[in-house]
């Protein structure tokens, strides 16, 4: 069975600065797709980017960059110039694909990321 | 264009009773997945429906099952709950379930068992 495993369950960042969120996984797959997630507090969880294994390319979404290591199956985050409003809880997230589809997300347990004024 | 809606938002249940979530996808979106979300197991996937054909589900007991109706809304039932069952119960919606695309979630269902 496939995990995902965030050591950090709580970071602090000042704001403007760059935090980096870790997240490893475990799969014996080729071809998979990884993504992190952020849930601000009672608030829905929305994509903050996400990664194609097949991809050796980085991806980045503004301020949001991943840094991915597919043989260390390493997986981390990286928020530049932080603000006040990414305060929240991130989940780094794996999901397998298969045939014509793909399995459900496995989760981390997520990293409650706090923006220090 | 409306989110991913959930409904209720809050419910409080008895041990033994059984309940009922809804969940009404972006439209468009053909594919809704659940998830269970608890502060010890954290996030974990229920199921998956597209085309109203259940495509994959967790490992969950068969108490909890769901079902899709033709126009992509979608229902979970917990039977015979228990204390462990107390969670928030999110949906998630997307175009396809090719997995390449982004998920939609909307705010949850929270339901406490007591």
């Amino acid at each position: 069975a496939q995990t995902v495993t965030q050591s950090q369950p709580e970071m602090s960042v000042q704001e403007a600065e760059t935090v980096t969120l870790s997240c490893t996984y475990d799969t014996s797959e080729s071809d998979y797709y990884l993504f992190w997630y952020k849930q601000p507090p009672s608030r829905q969880m929305i994509l903050v980017i996400r990664q194609e294994a097949y991809k050796q390319q980085n991806a980045t979404e503004n301020r949001f960059s991943v840094n991915f290591q597919k043989a260390a199956k390493s997986f981390s985050l990286k928020i530049s110039d932080s603000q006040l409003g990414d305060a929240a809880m991130y989940f780094c997230a794996y999901r397998r694909r298969s045939g014509g589809g793909a399995d459900g997300l496995t989760f981390g347990k997520g990293t409650h990321l706090i923006i220090q004024p | 264009k409306a989110g991913v809606t959930q409904t209720p938002r809050y419910l409080i249940k008895t041990r033994g009773q059984q309940v009922t979530l809804s969940c009404s996808p972006i439209s468009g979106h053909r594919s809704v997945s659940w998830y269970q979300q608890t502060p010890g197991q954290g996030l974990q996937f229920l199921f998956e429906y597209f085309s109203e054909t259940q495509r994959n589900k967790g490992n969950f007991p068969g108490r909890f099952s769901g079902r899709q109706f033709s126009n992509s809304r979608s229902e979970m039932n917990v039977s015979t709950l228990e204390l462990g069952d107390s969670a928030l119960y999110l949906c998630a919606s997307s175009l396809d379930a090719s997995g390449t695309g982004e998920l939609f979630f909307g705010e949850g269902s929270r339901l406490t068992v007591l």
